[in-house]
Order: structure tokens, then C-alpha cells, then sequence
């Protein structure tokens, strides 16, 4: 089964907007990440947040993390149309590595 | 760097051909993975390396698929017999530390 589930499964916005897409997950974990798969292209890396870690910022982008809920949120703040793309959420931790999310397809719109 | 170098970018073959996919490293990355991604299935990860050695090959599906990482340069993905349901794309990531992953741009296999 997955390890990390990303909701909503798909988003749509206005450009300007804020979104905000979670991750959940079911076991214990080291370190969560968030990655963005622009159509056809390979996924890049956004933020790494350790166990011990609550909150990250990385320019428009804040990840926050429960490890006593198991989940995990993305929110982009004034989102732009070139922020169109899937956002998956990768879990390491105890006795799974590496295991990605179905992901969520946000579309902002013009 | 030009980062990860995955090739071909796309494959096209018969059921039960060999098929062979390949991937440079970025230079100075120790870990390597092999993952798959379908609309079905999402992503999944078949198999990584350390230091060229197989660390969790797991997810390999069956027996039909190998990977070898002969040197810190270069790694291949092999499919032989290819089925149908292989068709997928296919990712080739690297790491300096097994945390923060940076993905070729991925070959689409297309088994007729």
C-alpha cells in the first residue's frame, strides 16, 4: 500500500492564490520531501523537512510536518501559472525507502 | 553538470525483445535509483545502489528485470523478456546522500 497519500488529488486555482496540498503517511519516517513533475519531465526536489523538524520555508514555499498525525502540507503562497505541475510527497523511514505519493495535479489558472 | 543522462528518451519494441536503459550519474553522487511510473501505479522504485553495490532491490518486479551498476559512471536497467505491461516511464535519480534526489528526464517504454 502507499506510504505517503497526497490530498486533494487535483487542484485548481486562480493565479495570485495560495495552495495548499497535504501528505499523509503511515509509518515511522526520517525525513519527508516534496518534489514537482512538470508534464513529461522528471521530478525535481522542493524541500526536504526531517522528523524532527515542524516547519520549513524555501522561498513561496512552506512545508509544515505532524509526526504525531503522520502528515504533511505544501503551500504555495501567490501562486503563478508556471506553477502548474504535480506534487508528489516522498516518505524514507522504517522499513520503506523512498516511497512517493500518487501526487496532486495543481493547475493555476491565468 | 549536465545532471543525470538517461538514455534512449523514448523506446519502442515487440513483446519479448530485450530491452536496455541507461543512466550516467551526476558526478560524485553515490546513490543511485531505478524507478517506474505509471498512471496505474504512480511511482515506484525498483531498485538502488550504493557505491555501485544493489542496497534494496525489493521492487523489482519479477526476474524478468536486472540492474547493474558496473561503475560509479554508469548504470543500466534491463527488461528481457519485455511484456506489454511494462510500459511505463522509466527514471533514472542520483544522490549524494540518499535524501535529496535529482531525476534524469526519464525514458517512455512502449511494449507492443
Amino acid at each position: 500500500s502507499q506510504q505517503g497519500e497526497e490530498d486533494p488529488q487535483a487542484l485548481s486555482i486562480q493565479e495570485g492564490e495560495n495552495a495548499t496540498m497535504n501528505c499523509s503517511y503511515k509509518t515511522s519516517i526520517n525525513n519527508l520531501q516534496w518534489y514537482r513533475q512538470n508534464s513529461g519531465r522528471g521530478l525535481v526536489h522542493l524541500i526536504l523537512i526531517r522528523s524532527n523538524e515542524r516547519e520549513k520555508h524555501s522561498g513561496r514555499l512552506r512545508v509544515t510536518l505532524d509526526t504525531s498525525k503522520k502528515s504533511s502540507s505544501l503551500l504555495i503562497t501567490a501562486s503563478r501559472a508556471a506553477d502548474t505541475a504535480s506534487y508528489f510527497c516522498a516518505t524514507d523511514g522504517e522499513g520503506q525507502n523512498f516511497v512517493f505519493g500518487p501526487g496532486t495535479r495543481l493547475s493555476v489558472l491565468p | 553538470d549536465a545532471g543525470v543522462i538517461q538514455s534512449p528518451r523514448h523506446e519502442v519494441t515487440e513483446m519479448g525483445q530485450e530491452v536496455t536503459l541507461r543512466c550516467k550519474p551526476i558526478s560524485g553522487h553515490d546513490y543511485l535509483f531505478w524507478y517506474r511510473q505509471t498512471m496505474m501505479r504512480g511511482l515506484e522504485l525498483l531498485i538502488y545502489f550504493n557505491n555501485n553495490v544493489p542496497i534494496d532491490d525489493s521492487g523489482m518486479p519479477e526476474d524478468r528485470f536486472s540492474a547493474k551498476m558496473p561503475n560509479a559512471s554508469f548504470s543500466t536497467l534491463k527488461i528481457q523478456p519485455s511484456e506489454p505491461r511494462d510500459s511505463a516511464v522509466y527514471f533514472c535519480a542520483t544522490s549524494p546522500s540518499a535524501d535529496t534526489q535529482y531525476f534524469g528526464p526519464g525514458t517512455r517504454l512502449t511494449v507492443l
